[in-house]
């Protein structure tokens, strides 16, 4: 199946500066990138995803960038609130079905 | 986006029984759901695939005698637990495939506590 890496596993910043969160993925063949979001104890909500046809995409604060050719895509987030604080996953799809998912970032906003 | 319903929430469970959870895809169908499991802090890790109308796709070591997989609607799958052990409580989750723009959705998830 497919390998996904993700960096850092904790991030803390400054209200208003911004994050960034690198995965790396192992197959070529994966074409579908998408970023969730995770509240403690709540379900995971899709955030924004990039397919492998678009370099970058944008959602008001968020943005993910895709590096085919280095097998690697980030997610931004800029201008940081409070409430961005959560833990937030990379994803890959696999053979056009399986999603495998980054490790995880837990990411705090300093007020 | 779409509404994907996971119950029960919480389960209690005592050692040897078994704990079956449904995931319902609300307002969709869902061709293929998935299950995962999460431990505290951690990340989602992948179980099965489920594809309706025929067997699950079980990854590398996960006994699929101990963890039932039926999708026997475009609507609903469930994971059972049989004879369920204290190292089996975990918070498991589902999830379901939108259609063919590969959008994947998240039900609320079980924390499943077995004594």
């Amino acid at each position: 199946g497919e390998n996904v890496e993700q960096h850092p596993s904790t991030l803390s910043v400054q209200e208003g500066d911004s994050a960034v969160i690198k995965c790396t993925y192992s197959d070529s063949a994966s074409n579908y990138f998408p970023w969730y979001k995770q509240e403690l104890g709540k379900r995971p909500q899709l955030i924004i995803d990039i397919r492998s046809n678009v370099g970058e995409k944008k959602d008001q604060r968020i943005a993910v960038t895709l590096n085919k050719t280095a097998k690697h895509f980030s997610l931004h987030i800029t201008e940081t609130q409070p409430e961005d604080s959560a833990v937030y996953f990379c994803a890959a799809i696999y053979a056009g079905n399986q999603f495998y998912f980054g490790t995880g970032t837990s990411l705090t906003v300093i007020p | 986006g779409a509404v994907v319903s996971q119950h029960p929430s919480r389960v209690i469970c005592k050692s040897g029984t078994s704990v079956k959870i449904e995931c319902r895809s609300l307002d969709f169908q869902a061709t293929t759901m998935f299950w995962y499991r999460q431990f505290p802090k951690q990340s989602l890790m992948l179980m099965a695939t489920s594809n309706e109308g025929s067997k699950a796709t079980y990854e590398q070591g996960v006994e699929k005698d101990k963890f039932l997989i039926n999708h026997a609607s475009l609507t609903l799958s469930t994971l059972t637990v049989t004879s369920a052990h204290p190292e089996d409580s975990s918070f498991y989750i589902c999830s379901a495939r939108q259609g063919a723009d590969e959008k994947l959705f998240f039900g609320s998830g079980t924390q499943l506590s077995v004594l």
